[in-house]
């Protein structure tokens, strides 16, 4: 298998304020990670995927200025909310895939609770 | 119309019962397909890869049938440990690779 670790696991923000979320991959290099977001009683929507080395792609209706998606390196992507609203309150996870495992490794998850 | 389709449920059984999912995909050329299974307030944890040929694990059934672009999960023998939401996803190399879910199906197994 393999190792997504995501941090912090929850956060309470302010509105206005900014809130960076980390993905990390332990064990293995990846290129490629996913950002979703999960509202209660829903599935995961995909907002962008993180490419290492180049800018992110972003999912249609996704603000690419408010989730600012930054992957400077082979183990690590962050999404950054910027200007938080309540709105913006949800399940936020990251997602890898590993060379030669056709499933997709999660991070914990990041509840995101703007007040 | 949805990448991936599930019934959401909620599916409420009795300890011991047999209970079925099933997920149609809309993408033909949809090359992977998996069962996740997601606890509330968690993140999803695989639970099986499902083949064409079809596939057991345990108490746990996946079937694949690609014509009719359709993933069943039967589950036997059902516990208290089976609540979860299962989620129905599907990887497609003309998309990117990208991962798709359905919604989930609930499934509460009642004492």
């Amino acid at each position: 298998g393999a190792v997504v670790s995501q941090h912090p696991s929850r956060v309470i923000c302010k509105s206005g304020t900014s809130v960076k979320i980390e993905c990390r991959s332990l064990d293995f290099q990846a290129t490629t990670m996913f950002w979703y977001r999960q509202f209660p009683k829903q599935s995961l929507m995909l907002m962008a995927t993180s490419n290492e080395g180049s800018k992110a792609t972003y999912e249609q209706g996704v603000e690419k200025d408010k989730f600012l998606i930054n992957h400077a390196s082979l183990t690590l992507s962050t999404l950054t909310v910027t200007s938080a609203h309540p709105e913006d309150s949800s399940f936020y996870i990251c997602s890898a895939s590993k060379t030669g495992y056709p499933e997709a490794f999660f991070g914990q998850g990041t509840r995101l609770t703007v007040v | 119309r949805k990448e991936v389709e599930q019934d959401p449920g909620p599916f409420n059984v009795p300890e011991g019962a047999t209970v079925a999912f099933n997920c149609t995909y809309s993408n033909s050329a949809s090359q992977s397909f998996f069962w996740y299974r997601q606890d509330c307030r968690k993140e999803p944890k695989l639970l099986m890869s499902v083949y064409s040929s079809g596939n057991e694990d345990g108490r746990f059934t996946a079937q694949l049938n690609r014509a009719s672009q359709y993933i069943s999960l039967l589950i036997r023998d059902s516990k208290l440990s089976d609540s979860a939401t299962y989620l129905c996803v599907v990887k497609s190399a003309n998309t990117g690779n990208q991962f798709y879910f359905g919604t989930g199906t609930s499934l509460t197994v009642i004492p």
